[in-house]
């Protein structure tokens, strides 16, 4: 069984268009968050959200939103992309105060 | 905020030998430092980590040392395989904060 899953694995897709990733996690933790790795391998947090509530929101563009519809889930959602948004895209998840981040596989995001 | 260092960029040793990877951080309210492996086309998976009231942690061929006066954290691995070849990551969190922040990567590679 796959711990934190995401979905697409890859996703190509052309400047301006709005994509969507999904990420579910099925460790019953209650927190959820969204990493981006750039092509020099920099993990940088983008959001985080506990049972449902965004705790933590980087300087990220306005063009991400996430949702996180319940706890077992945290959705990312792209408008307008961008060339700079080509990235691999990390779901995790953790409980609170245990430290130890959960990783998805990741999502290999290509803006043409 | 915090702000986490981390060298060499790359390394290669000759398997057999130890390899040895460092960290410096900037917020003294850290107290909690892990360490990421990350293989190719996966996501980071934690490999051992320390709290910031020990200064040496180790599993089997793994160990990790804290120096917290100095705000310096080292990842060392003795008797390097093959299968040790991957990205390995330090990352540090300040007390009462959920949000971890990672080092810029180590591209270790192990020349059988």
């Amino acid at each position: 069984d796959t711990a934190v899953s995401q979905t697409p694995k890859y996703l190509v897709t052309q400047m301006g268009n709005d994509k969507s990733i999904k990420c579910e996690q099925n460790l019953g933790h209650d927190t959820m968050y969204w990493y981006k790795q750039d092509s020099k391998k920099f993990l940088k947090i983008m959001f985080s959200y506990n049972n449902k509530e965004l705790i933590i929101n980087e300087t990220v563009p306005n063009r991400f939103s996430p949702k996180s519809p319940d706890k077992a889930h945290l959705n990312l959602h792209i408008n307008s992309l961008e060339l700079g948004d080509s990235a691999v895209y990390f779901c995790a998840s953790s409980q609170p105060g245990a430290n130890v981040l959960t990783f998805g596989a990741g999502s290999r995001l290509t803006v043409l | 905020g915090e702000n986490v260092e981390q060298h060499p960029s790359t390394l290669s040793v000759q398997e057999g030998d130890s390899a040895v990877i460092k960290c410096t951080y900037s917020d003294s309210a850290s107290n909690y430092f892990p360490w990421y492996k990350q293989e190719l086309g996966k996501g980071p998976q934690l490999i051992i980590d320390i709290r910031s009231n020990v200064g040496e942690k180790k599993d089997q061929r793994i160990a990790v040392t804290l120096n917290k006066t100095a705000k310096h954290f080292s990842l060392h691995i003795t008797e390097t395989q093959p299968e040790d070849s991957a990205v390995y990551f330090c990352a540090a969190r300040p007390s009462g904060n959920e949000k971890l922040t990672f080092g810029t990567g180590t591209r270790l590679t192990i020349i059988p």
